[in-house]
């Protein structure tokens, strides 16, 4: 979760293909994590959440995927639409038993039609 | 209609200027967190509360200050201190209890701008 300077990676896919968006984390101790969707100039969206105990979580057209071993988190987007243009990022809990979150630098998903 | 409301949406600070910007929550939650993102950047914890009257430095606590008088309310003041206060402050609240598994939910955010 540390910053990589001011440009972003981007994902650039057609309207109604699948989209996935990985992150890597860092700490192993951490036992939560939650994706956002943040639009230009709004706040982060809260998207879909997961626990360490799962491996894979489904939400409307998005799935989260979870791989504790090499410390590696993904977000599915089907059948990707306009509105899904955004910087998406996602965040995780460090295992410290209270709420503090350590935010990814996110990853740009362009749509076009 | 429950939320997160965060004011102004802009705000300009002159030189040796004080400024608070504004955050409340009708969600109920315990916890409250102030957070700055700059570009192309991951956000950066500044302070957090877990409980009324109580509150903890974040990452990045010099040149700001908070108070927590109430549940709702959890405004942050960015003092003549802080030398680069130019960046997007977004305010965030949870449902608190220390479980460490817990959405944080975020306001709309406020850009502060230096003249």
């Amino acid at each position: 979760g540390e910053s990589v300077g001011l440009h972003l990676p981007t994902l650039s896919v057609q309207e109604g293909d699948n989209s996935i968006i990985n992150c890597a984390y860092s700490n192993s101790a951490s036992d939560y994590f939650i994706w956002y969707k943040q639009e230009s100039g709004k706040g982060p969206q809260f998207i879909i959440d997961i626990r360490s105990n799962m491996d894979k979580r489904q939400g409307q057209r998005v799935t989260v995927l979870l791989n504790k071993t090499v410390k590696h988190l993904s977000l599915q987007i089907a059948a990707t639409q306009p509105g899904d243009s955004a910087v998406y990022f996602c965040a995780e809990n460090g295992g410290t038993g209270f709420q503090k979150l350590v935010f990814g630098t996110g990853t740009r998903l362009l749509v076009s039609p | 209609d429950g939320g997160i409301t965060q004011s102004p949406k802009y705000l300009f600070r002159k030189e040796g200027q004080n400024v608070t910007l504004s955050c409340e929550q009708n969600l109920n939650h315990d916890a409250m967190y102030w957070y700055r993102q700059d570009p192309g950047q991951g956000l950066r914890l500044i302070y957090y509360s877990q409980i009324v009257n109580d509150f903890q430095k974040g990452d990045i606590a010099e040149g700001y200050s908070v108070s927590r008088e109430k549940k709702e309310s959890f405004p942050l003041t960015v003092t003549s201190a802080q030398k680069n206060p130019t960046a997007f402050y977004l305010c965030a609240s949870s449902i608190g209890g220390g479980s460490g598994q817990e959405t944080q939910y975020f306001g709309p955010g406020t850009r502060l701008l230096v003249l």
